[in-house]
C-alpha cells in the first residue's frame, strides 16, 4: 500500500459545527503532516506529527485541532470555524530516509465552511 | 531551508521535451531538491528528488548544476495530462519529520 487516503473527499459545515478529517497511511511512515490549501496558492504547512508526537504547530489557530492516535491515523478536529477556512485540507506522511518517494500526499478533503 | 524562483508560468508542445528551471541560490551542503505536481484539485505528486548528482526515473530527469544553485527538471515527452503546477523545494531532510515548504510554482501548459 503505497497511498495517503483521506475522508471525506468534500465537507461542508457550519460555523457552529464540529467535524473532523481523517488520514490514513499503511506505509510505515513515522511522520505525518496537515496541509491547507487556498484556491491558485500553494499548500500552507499546518501541524506536523513525527512518532505520533506533535512536532511542530505552524502558529495555526485553536479551532483546528490535530490528533494523532497511532502510528498510521491522523486525524484534524475542528470546532467554531469561519467561511476563510473554506480550504482543500491535504494529508501527507513521509519516510524515515530520502529514499526513493519523497513525501506521499493524499488527494485532500475539500472543505466548505457556510 | 532555502528559497527557491520558479517561472510564473511555461508552455510546451506535446511530445516536445518540457525543461522547467529553479535558482536556489541560498542551498547549503545538505539540503535536498525536490520536484513536485500538482494537477488541478488533486494533492501533490512527487516527482523526483537530487542532492548533488543528476538524477533520472521513469518521470522525468533532474539536472543539479555543480555550484547546486539552480536545477532543471525535464520532461522527456511532455503529454496533455502533464499541464500542472510544478514545485521545486530545497528541503533538509529530517529524520520522520520536517517542513516541506512549498514556493509558487511553473504552471506548465502542455499544448497540442
Amino acid at each position: 500500500d503505497t497511498e495517503v487516503t483521506q475522508t471525506p473527499k468534500h465537507l461542508v459545515m457550519g460555523m457552529t459545527n464540529k467535524k473532523s478529517l481523517k488520514c490514513e497511511q499503511h506505509m510505515g511512515h513515522r511522520a505525518m503532516y496537515w496541509y491547507k490549501q487556498k484556491a491558485k496558492k500553494p499548500p500552507e504547512l499546518m501541524f506536523v506529527y513525527s512518532y505520533e508526537k506533535l512536532s511542530i504547530n505552524e502558529s495555526v489557530p485553536s479551532r483546528f485541532s490535530p490528533e494523532c492516535p497511532n502510528s498510521s491515523l491522523l486525524n484534524l478536529h475542528l470546532h467554531a470555524l469561519q467561511p476563510e477556512d473554506s480550504a482543500l485540507y491535504l494529508c501527507a506522511s513521509s519516510p524515515r530516509a530520502p529514499g526513493n518517494y519523497g513525501y506521499t500526499f493524499g488527494s485532500g478533503t475539500r472543505l466548505t465552511v457556510v | 531551508d532555502a528559497k527557491t524562483t520558479q517561472p510564473p508560468s511555461m508552455d510546451c508542445a506535446e511530445g516536445r521535451a518540457a525543461n522547467l528551471p529553479c535558482n536556489h541560490s541560498t542551498i547549503s551542503g545538505n539540503e535536498y531538491v525536490y520536484w513536485y505536481r500538482q494537477i488541478h484539485s488533486q494533492g501533490p505528486q512527487y516527482i523526483i528528488h537530487g542532492l548533488k548528482n543528476n538524477e533520472t526515473n521513469e518521470m522525468a530527469s533532474l539536472i543539479i548544476t555543480e555550484d547546486r544553485k539552480s536545477s532543471t527538471l525535464i520532461l522527456p515527452h511532455a503529454t496533455l495530462r502533464d499541464t500542472a503546477v510544478y514545485y521545486c523545494i530545497v528541503h533538509l531532510f529530517y529524520n520522520q519529520g520536517g517542513k516541506l515548504i512549498f514556493g509558487q510554482g511553473t504552471e506548465l501548459s502542455v499544448k497540442p
